[in-house]
Parts: C-alpha cells; structure tokens; sequence
C-alpha cells in the first residue's frame, strides 16, 4: 500500500523569508511525486512533479521541490516566501501502473508580513 | 485553457435521498477520478476511469456507483445518503496515463454537497 506523510499541520513563515514543506512518502516501485496548493473553497492546483531524472524540479509560482530516495522525501521549498503563498498544501504520490494518487493530510502554510 | 469542469457546486440533500454529482474533463483528457474531502481532511480516492472502463477503485461506498461516458465525462451516483455524506467531492482528469501514472492530474473546483 502506498502512503504520503505531511508530518507538519502548521508551518509560518515571515515574508522574504525560505519555506520549506516537508512530504516523505512510501510506494511500491518507482514512485511518481506531486505537489498541489489548495485556496479556500477551491479545487486542488498543481504546482510540480517528479518523475525522473533532476532530483531538484521546478514548478509553478517559483516553488521547486527535492526528491530524495534514501530519505523517501520530497520537501517543497521556495527561496523568497510571499504572503500570496498562504494556503493548504498536499504532497501525493502513486507508484507505477496505479491509477491512484495518495494524498498526505495536507500543511496548512502561513506566511506572515 | 479550459479545466475540469463540475456540476453543481453545491448541493443539499436530505438523508436518504440520491445525488448525482457531474465532471468534465479536460478536452482530450481520458483519465476520470473521483476524490472526496471531508471537513479538514486530505481528498480520499474513490474511484477512477480510463478510457470509460474502471481503472482503479478506493474507499468508495457500495451505495455510490461512477461511470464514464463516451464523451469522457463521468457522474457520480450516490444513494441512501448519510449526514457523514457531507463533503467536498472533486473529480479531476489527466491524460492518457496508460497505467504508468507519470501524469499529473488536474483538479475542478469541487462539489459541495451538504446531507441535512
């Protein structure tokens, strides 16, 4: 069975300042890594994934994220945090052949001005 | 671009009567899922379609049932609701994943469906 843990409900961080969001995950085989940003009272919006190759992808609204095998991690980070960044984030995750996407129990990020 | 479109965005039913909750996706996408959200809780997987046949199943209840159409859109049914029915149901789409799952999924706006 495959499975995603957000280990952090709550994460604040002052504006201008690096977050991190961290995400560990468990999956058969090769594991396929996403994360989402969902705003109140909307449908969950992409922002990255994993599938090969760089350990270090890039995504959306200048977020990026690093898998890590050894560690069974993929923590999103952005350099610079904005308070337009306060929202609910999902790391997901399914391994090969599995239509399933597994999501963790979200962290709910605040940044502070 | 167009996104995944739901219908309706909210609902209210009283306990025991049928819902139908509507999902198009986007255009070429042939890949259906189903996710629930419960208050403060991470989308649960419920059920999925590829190319109009059952691909993959979650937690989904006996008493809702999903199909997808030749024009890829898909419904889902729910009867017998329950107040612990209450929830926020997305569905989301992708393309082509043809059992390897490297595709990202792209989520509607959900359906708010309240269970009185």
């Amino acid at each position: 069975a495959q499975s995603v843990a957000q280990p952090e409900d709550q994460v604040n961080v002052a504006e201008g300042n690096p977050l991190t969001v961290k995400c560990t995950y468990s999956v058969s085989g090769n594991p396929y890594l996403f994360w989402y940003v969902q705003y109140p009272n909307r449908g969950l919006q992409f922002l990255l994934k994993y599938i090969t190759g760089d350990n270090l992808v890039k995504g959306s609204y200048g977020f990026e994220a690093e898998f890590n095998k050894s560690q069974t991690s993929f923590h999103l980070k952005k350099p610079s945090a904005l308070v337009s960044d306060s929202a609910l984030y999902f790391c997901a995750a399914r391994g090969f052949g599995n239509e399933k996407l597994t999501f963790g129990t979200g962290t709910r990020l605040t940044i502070i001005p | 671009a167009a996104g995944v479109i739901q219908s309706p965005r909210h609902l209210i039913k009283e306990k025991r009567e049928t819902a139908t909750l509507k999902c198009y996706p986007i255009p070429r996408h042939d890949t259906v899922y189903w996710y629930q959200q419960g208050p403060g809780q991470d989308p649960q997987f419920l059920i999925s379609f590829y190319e109009k046949m059952q691909s993959d199943k979650g937690s989904i209840p006996d008493r809702f049932s999903a199909q997808q159409f030749s024009d890829y859109h898909s419904e889902l049914n729910m009867s017998s609701l329950e107040l612990g029915d209450s929830a926020l149901y997305f569905c989301a789409s992708s393309l082509n994943t043809g059992g390897f799952g490297n595709t990202e999924a792209f989520f509607g706006q959900g359906t708010r469906l309240t269970v009185v």
